[in-house]
């Protein structure tokens, strides 16, 4: 079945760096990487997504990028500020509308 | 947030005991899953359902069932609660496109 490791398992930065975190997966079939941010005691709440079909999608300061010949993708946040501190989760589609999760990443932003 | 509520939201209980969780949705949403939150393994799957009586297992299926006898209602039950099942459960619900969306959380000591 499908596996997702994510690394790192923590992020410090300052205040207006740039962080990213990086995703592989197993399964050459999944088609569906969506990326949870989950403040302290609050559910996930999913921040982008990528399909198969495209190599990078942006949303103001947060982007996606797919590279399905390695297998792994990764999430790049920049400019980053306080509100960003939290514990990030990448995740990889596989069979019936499932998901497989990675560990995930506390990223620390430190004004 | 989606229309997505969980209860109870936090339960303390005993070795031994039944417990039942229950998720609610208003968004009509075929698919639903129960998750388990610990630490140092993110998020995994415990059961899913794809429609009114239908479910299957996920990962860590041992020690749980769930029932779905409306679209709107998932329920998980631990039919003798040990103290390893003590966790954060997140109930989410999807429709086609994969994207999963998150209810509030139940956090569950066993003591």
């Amino acid at each position: 079945g499908e596996n997702v490791e994510q690394h790192p398992s923590t992020l410090s930065v300052q205040e207006g760096d740039s962080a990213v975190i990086k995703c592989t997966y197993s399964d050459s079939a999944s088609n569906y990487f969506p990326w949870y941010k989950q403040e302290l005691g609050k559910r996930p709440q999913l921040i982008i997504d990528i399909r198969s079909n495209v190599g990078e999608k942006k949303d103001q300061r947060i982007a996606v990028t797919l590279n399905k010949t390695a297998k792994h993708f990764s999430l790049h946040i920049t400019e980053t500020q306080p509100e960003d501190s939290a514990v990030y989760f990448c995740a990889a589609s596989t069979g019936f509308q499932k998901l497989v999760f990675g560990t995930g990443t506390r990223l620390l932003v430190s004004p | 947030d989606a229309g997505i509520t969980q209860s109870p939201r936090h339960k303390v209980t005993e070795t031994g005991t039944p417990v039942t969780l229950r998720c609610h949705q208003t968004e009509n949403h075929r698919y639903m899953y129960w998750y388990r939150q610990d630490p140092g393994h993110g998020l995994r799957l415990i059961h899913y359902s794809y429609g009114v009586k239908d479910t299957d297992k996920g990962e860590v299926s041992d020690g749980y069932s769930v029932s779905r006898s409306k679209t709107e209602d998932f329920l998980l039950t631990l039919e003798s609660a040990t103290s390893s099942q003590t966790s954060v459960y997140f109930c989410a619900i999807s429709e086609w496109d994969y994207e999963q969306y998150f209810g509030p959380g139940t956090r569950l000591t066993v003591t």
